[in-house]
């Protein structure tokens, strides 16, 4: 059974940073690229990164890029996002999602950014 | 970026309605285009992939079309596990982008 278990989410400052992990079971990871995905408090799903199975490509979504660094560590199955320089617009659901057509999502980490 | 204009952004139906959800997308995405099903504090859930291949496990009351660059997720008749918020998605280019959604109730 394919599992994506994300963590590291909480309550954060402006300007601070957090990192996010998703890790992965029931497939073979290395094999797969993977994606970020996230949903601010009852807005719709906004895509914001994804890296490839080989890390050897990684994709930003404007609103992200140059804040955020998405990295894996296939050894451990794991997919990490750095968040840098956090704002209030940050506050979301972050969801990831196994490649190939996002046919799999974890449950989501909550991320708040607030003073 | 490419826009995806989806429509409507809510509605009502009733039980054993036919419902039709459209995406419209600003350049040609071939059929790169996905659905997504959400329900309340729930992940969100493929539906369609390829704009008409059914994922799997996903009711066969459930089909994917398009028509040119308008893509269409329809429900053949309605039951009341279906009422969810429902997003497209294109991923031929990056940004990867969603539709809206479109939150479906019932009558």
């Amino acid at each position: 059974e394919v599992q994506l278990v994300e963590s590291g989410g909480g309550l954060v400052k402006p300007g601070s940073s957090l990192k996010l992990s998703c890790v992965a079971s029931g497939f073979t990871f290395s094999s797969y690229g993977m994606h970020w995905i996230r949903q601010a408090p009852k807005k719709g799903l906004e895509w914001i990164a994804l890296i490839y199975y080989d890390s050897s490509n990684k994709y930003y979504a404007d609103s992200v890029k140059g804040r955020f660094t998405i990295s894996r560590d296939n050894s451990k199955n794991t997919l990490y996002l750095e968040m840098n320089s956090l704002r209030s617009e940050d506050t979301a659901m972050y969801y990831c999602a196994k490649s190939t057509g996002f046919d799999y999502w974890g449950q989501g980490v909550m991320v708040t950014v607030s003073s | 970026d490419i826009q995806m204009t989806q429509s409507p952004s809510s509605m009502s139906a009733s039980l054993g309605d036919r419902v039709t959800i459209t995406c419209r997308a600003s350049q040609d995405i071939g059929n790169y285009l996905s659905w997504f099903q959400q329900k309340p504090g729930k992940s969100p859930r493929r539906m369609i992939y390829g704009a008409t291949n059914l994922a799997a496990g996903v009711p066969s009351r459930f089909s994917g079309s398009r028509s040119g660059s308008d893509y269409s997720l329809t429900i053949s008749s309605l039951e009341s596990e279906d009422m969810a918020i429902y997003y497209c998605l294109q991923s031929i280019q990056y940004p990867y982008t969603f539709g809206a959604g479109t939150k479906l109730e019932l009558k």
